[in-house]
């Protein structure tokens, strides 16, 4: 079935260094790819989305592209800041589906 | 505002009590979905609703129930049969169709005494 493998944290950083998280995918087709973010005790926000092969998605200085020969969509950011302490989680919906499908989450803490 | 809220944000649970909890959204939206999200794993779906009056188990449905009567509402009541309930829980809509995007509430802890 479809999955989600991304990397395990936790991550610790120091504001203004750079930010890498690993995300690979198992699906058939073409799915959407997602970045979800969740600041401690909150639900979920859309962080930045890509639909076909190819695409960067980005938002709030993050980017992710969608890499469909190696099946992955890294979560980047150039300079981190404390605010960027949160879960990550990396998804996908397979083509003509609507079920998201998580992986597990990686904690990043940036310390000032 | 639109948006999705879910309550309450902390529910305790009694040894045999069924409880439930409280998912509404403005949006508009055609579908629901409830998750559960347990330490160190990703979300896992428990049930969702496509449409009124009509809803499907995900991955892990047993020891919980649903209800969609409304557009607007979608609670999930976490039965006795569950064992393991202590969980963050949490709701989510779209538009469903070829959406992909989901949008989520602010979840609700619930805790066994």
């Amino acid at each position: 079935g479809d999955s989600v493998t991304q990397m395990e944290g936790p991550v610790t950083l120091s504001e203004e260094a750079f930010l890498t998280i690993n995300c690979t995918y198992t699906a058939t087709g073409y799915p959407s790819l997602f970045w979800y973010v969740q600041y401690p005790g909150e639900g979920l926000q859309l962080l930045l989305k890509a639909t076909k092969a190819d695409d960067k998605g980005s938002n709030k200085g993050f980017e992710a592209t969608y890499r469909k020969e190696t099946t992955s969509f890294h979560l980047e950011k150039g300079s981190v800041q404390v605010s960027d302490s949160a879960v990550y989680f990396c998804a996908l919906t397979p083509s003509n589906d609507y079920k998201l499908s998580f992986g597990a989450g990686t904690t990043v803490t940036v310390r000032a | 505002d639109g948006g999705i809220t879910q309550s309450p944000k902390y529910l305790f649970r009694k040894e045999g009590q069924n409880v439930t909890l409280s998912c509404e959204q403005n949006l508009n939206h055609d579908a629901m979905y409830w998750y559960r999200q347990d330490p160190g794993q990703g979300l896992r779906l428990i049930y969702y609703s496509q449409i009124v009056n009509d809803f499907q188990k995900g991955d892990i449905a047993e020891g919980y129930s649903v209800s969609r009567e409304k557009k607007e509402s979608f609670p999930l009541t976490v039965t006795s049969a569950q064992k393991n309930p202590t969980a963050f829980y949490l709701c989510a809509s779209n538009r469903g169709g070829t959406e992909e995007t989901q949008y989520f509430g602010p979840g609700t802890r619930l805790l066994v005494l």
